[in-house]
C-alpha cells in the first residue's frame, strides 16, 4: 500500500536550516507529481511547493520562495525540503503529498507529517 | 491568488442528522475543487475531486455539488467517525494551490 513518511523536523532557530525527507513506498514513485503542504498549529493547511516527476518543473508559495528549495531522488524513492533562514510562523506540520493521477493537482495520499519548531 | 473562504467555521451537529458545508472561490474555478477529511492529529484525507467525485472508498453519504464560485460538501447521515475538520482545495488557477480555512464538524 502507498506509504509517505516524513522525517527531519525538529527545534531550531530562527534563521536556521533544516532538510525535511519523505519516503515514499508502495508506488512507482517516479511516475507522481509531489508536494510539500504545511499546517500551523491549529490552522489550516498551506501548499508550499511542487516537483514535477523528473524535477523539471518546480513551483513555490510566495511564503517560501528563495528560502526553500524541493527536489527528489527517484532511485531511492526520496522526496526533500531544504528549508533555510527559517522564522518563527514557518513553525508547522509539515506533510508530503502524493498528487493523484487523474483529476487535477490534488492529492490522494498523505504522510503523517513531521513538526518543526522555530523559536529561540 | 484565488482565495477559498468555507462557512460556517464550526457546525454542531447531532449523529444522523444530514449537515451541508460551503465553499466559495473569489473567482471561478470552474469544478477544479477537492475536498478533503481531517481528523485530530491525523493527514487529510481526499473525499471529493472535481467538485463532485467521491474518491476511492468514500462512503456515498459523502456527496459535492457546486462550480464556478459556489461549491458544497453535505454528509447524508452523520456517522460517529465523520467529526472532522473538512477543508476544500481549488487546483484550477495555481500556483498557488489554495485551501479554504476549514469547516470543524463537531458533536452537538
Amino acid at each position: 500500500q502507498v506509504q509517505l513518511v516524513e522525517s527531519g523536523g525538529g527545534l531550531v532557530k530562527p534563521g536556521g536550516s533544516l532538510r525535511l525527507s519523505c519516503a515514499a513506498s508502495g508506488f512507482t514513485f517516479s511516475d507522481y507529481y509531489m508536494s510539500w503542504i504545511r499546517q500551523a498549529p491549529g490552522k489550516g493547511l498551506e501548499w508550499l511547493s511542487y516537483i514535477s516527476r523528473f524535477g523539471s518543473t518546480i513551483y513555490y508559495a510566495d511564503s517560501v520562495k528563495g528560502r526553500f528549495t524541493i527536489s527528489r531522488d527517484n532511485a531511492g524513492n526520496s522526496l526533500y525540503l531544504q528549508m533555510n533562514n527559517l522564522r518563527a510562523d514557518d513553525t508547522a506540520v509539515y506533510y508530503c503529498a502524493k498528487r493523484q493521477t487523474l483529476g487535477g493537482v490534488l492529492f490522494d495520499y498523505w504522510g503523517r507529517g513531521t513538526l518543526v519548531t522555530v523559536s529561540s | 491568488e484565488i482565495v477559498m473562504t468555507q462557512s460556517p467555521a464550526t457546525l454542531s451537529v447531532s449523529p444522523g442528522e444530514r449537515v451541508t458545508l460551503s465553499c466559495r472561490a473569489s473567482q471561478s474555478v470552474s469544478t477544479n475543487l477537492a475536498w478533503y477529511q481531517q481528523k485530530l492529529g491525523q493527514a487529510p484525507r481526499l473525499l471529493i475531486y472535481g467538485a463532485s467525485t467521491r474518491a476511492t472508498g468514500i462512503p456515498a453519504r459523502f456527496s459535492g455539488s457546486g462550480s464556478g464560485t459556489e461549491f458544497t460538501l453535505s454528509i447524508s447521515s452523520l456517522q460517529s467517525e465523520d467529526f472532522a475538520v473538512y477543508y476544500c482545495q481549488q487546483y484550477n488557477n495555481w500556483p498557488p494551490l489554495t485551501f479554504g480555512g476549514g469547516t470543524k464538524v463537531e458533536i452537538k
